[in-house]
């Protein structure tokens, strides 16, 4: 049984349009997390809901919007994508305050 | 704030050689310590991890012990195998703080 999915895992686009990636979890967590990983590996916090309230919202531009429409879900919407957002995209959880992650398999965004 | 310093890598052993991946952090409180390795293609899973001090985390055949004094947390194994090559993480958290801290990644690679 997969713990966190996303879909898609590969995502192909042209600049300028939009786009959204979706993320589940079925381990009855109340906190996601959406992560940004660039080419060299480095992973960086850009999102956390915690039971559909957002609790993190590192400096990401605004074309960058979050949305949980209930606490097993937190999906991401990009408006007028750009070269620069090309990279790895990973949904994770977790459970009340303990700092251990649940990670998905990761969407890869390439833009054109 | 809290900070994590990985080993730069990328790191290149025969098999059955033993690695060492360093990672020294800074930290308020008493944080949890983590290892999360990302295969190819793959999402990020815990390989380990350690609550409190002195404690040593363990899992196929990796290693790693929380040292307080030296504030480290280096991951070791005796003799490493190819299918290890992968994407190895050091990271820090607290409980009750949303963030949870992450090195650069150090990238692996076992030759036969």
């Amino acid at each position: 049984d997969t713990a966190v999915s996303q879909t898609p895992k590969y995502l192909v686009t042209q600049m300028g349009n939009d786009k959204s990636i979706k993320c589940e979890q079925n381990l009855g967590h109340d906190t996601m997390y959406w992560y940004k990983q660039d080419s060299k590996k480095f992973l960086k916090i850009m999102f956390s809901y915690n039971n559909k309230e957002l609790i993190i919202n590192e400096t990401v531009p605004n074309r960058f919007s979050p949305k949980s429409p209930d606490k097993a879900h937190l999906n991401l919407h990009i408006n007028s994508l750009e070269l620069g957002d090309s990279a790895v995209y990973f949904c994770a959880s977790s459970q009340g305050e303990a700092p251990r992650r649940f990670f998905g398999p990761g969407t890869r965004l390439t833009v054109l | 704030g809290n900070s994590v310093t990985q080993m730069e890598g990328p790191v290149t052993l025969s098999e059955e050689a033993f690695l060492t991946i360093n990672c020294t952090y800074t930290a308020t409180g008493y944080p949890s310590l983590f290892w999360y390795v990302q295969y190819p293609g793959e999402g990020l899973q815990l390989l380990l991890k350690a609550t409190k001090a002195d404690d040593k985390g363990s899992n196929k055949g990796f290693e790693a012990t929380y040292r307080k004094e030296t504030t480290s947390f280096h991951l070791e194994k005796g003799s490493v195998q190819v299918s290890d090559s992968a994407v190895y993480f050091c990271a820090l958290g607290n409980f009750g703080n949303e963030k949870l801290t992450f090195g650069t990644g150090t990238r692996l690679t076992i030759i036969p």
